[in-house]
């Protein structure tokens, strides 16, 4: 099946830009998602960006797309200690109906 | 109501019980999901009912039975389940082809 990966873990020093990044398989993804999941609650939609776009900015929040490679990046600016939590990338398949999520990366920021 | 609820928040249960799960949003998607949510893992999708109709994640034990009374709300039925059903149960809607509101979760213990 189509994958999606992502790095496991990122600590940084808060008021520092986190950068988090992931890979996808699925060439024909039209929508592709970040979301954020804090311990023991449910998704939190971030951010999305079309396939057809290369970046998209939102307040603290910076997505890249590279979709020749197929990378997508989340970059936080300014990232506090409120943004510890578990970051999912996924995309969405042509129908519209199905995301493939990666694993996850679980950003832990230091005061 | 930009909001997908989910009841019971914890649920706990043993083997030869019968419970169900359920879901309500009024965002007037006509997509909902649930999805199976282990510790440290990202959500895997269980069934999506779209306009009412039925797709089914083949690798989902027949213990687990979806139900879609009206396009506002998502049951799902729980009989006979194993220790190993043991996680966090998330449901989420969108509308046709667009992002996916997750609720919080029920967490489900099986014993």
């Amino acid at each position: 099946g189509e994958d999606v990966e992502q790095s496991l873990f990122l600590s940084v020093r808060e008021g520092d830009s986190s950068v988090i990044n992931c890979t996808y398989t699925d060439s024909s993804s039209t929508y592709l998602y970040w979301y954020k999941q804090e311990p023991g609650a449910g998704l939190q939609l971030l951010t999305y960006i079309f396939s057809n776009m290369d970046m998209k900015q939102d307040q603290r929040l910076t997505v890249l797309l590279n979709k020749k490679d197929k990378h997508l990046s989340l970059r936080i600016a300014d990232t506090q200690t409120g943004d510890s939590a578990i970051y999912f990338c996924a995309n969405l398949d042509n129908a519209g109906n199905m995301l493939t999520f990666g694993g996850g990366t679980r950003l832990m920021v230091k005061p | 109501d930009t909001e997908v609820t989910q009841t019971p928040k914890h649920l706990v249960m043993g083997m030869t019980n019968k419970k169900s799960l359920k879901c309500e949003q009024h965002m007037g998607h006509r997509a909902m999901y649930w999805y199976k949510q282990k510790a440290k893992k990202p959500p895997e999708l269980m069934f999506v009912y779209s306009y009412e109709k039925l797709s089914i994640n083949e690798s989902v034990p027949s213990r687990f039975s979806p139900e879609c009374p009206n396009s506002s709300l998502l049951n799902l039925h729980l009989h006979a389940l194993q220790p190993e059903d043991s996680a966090l149960y998330l449901c989420a809607s969108s509308q046709k082809q667009g992002e996916q509101f997750f609720g919080p979760g029920t967490r489900l213990t099986v014993l």
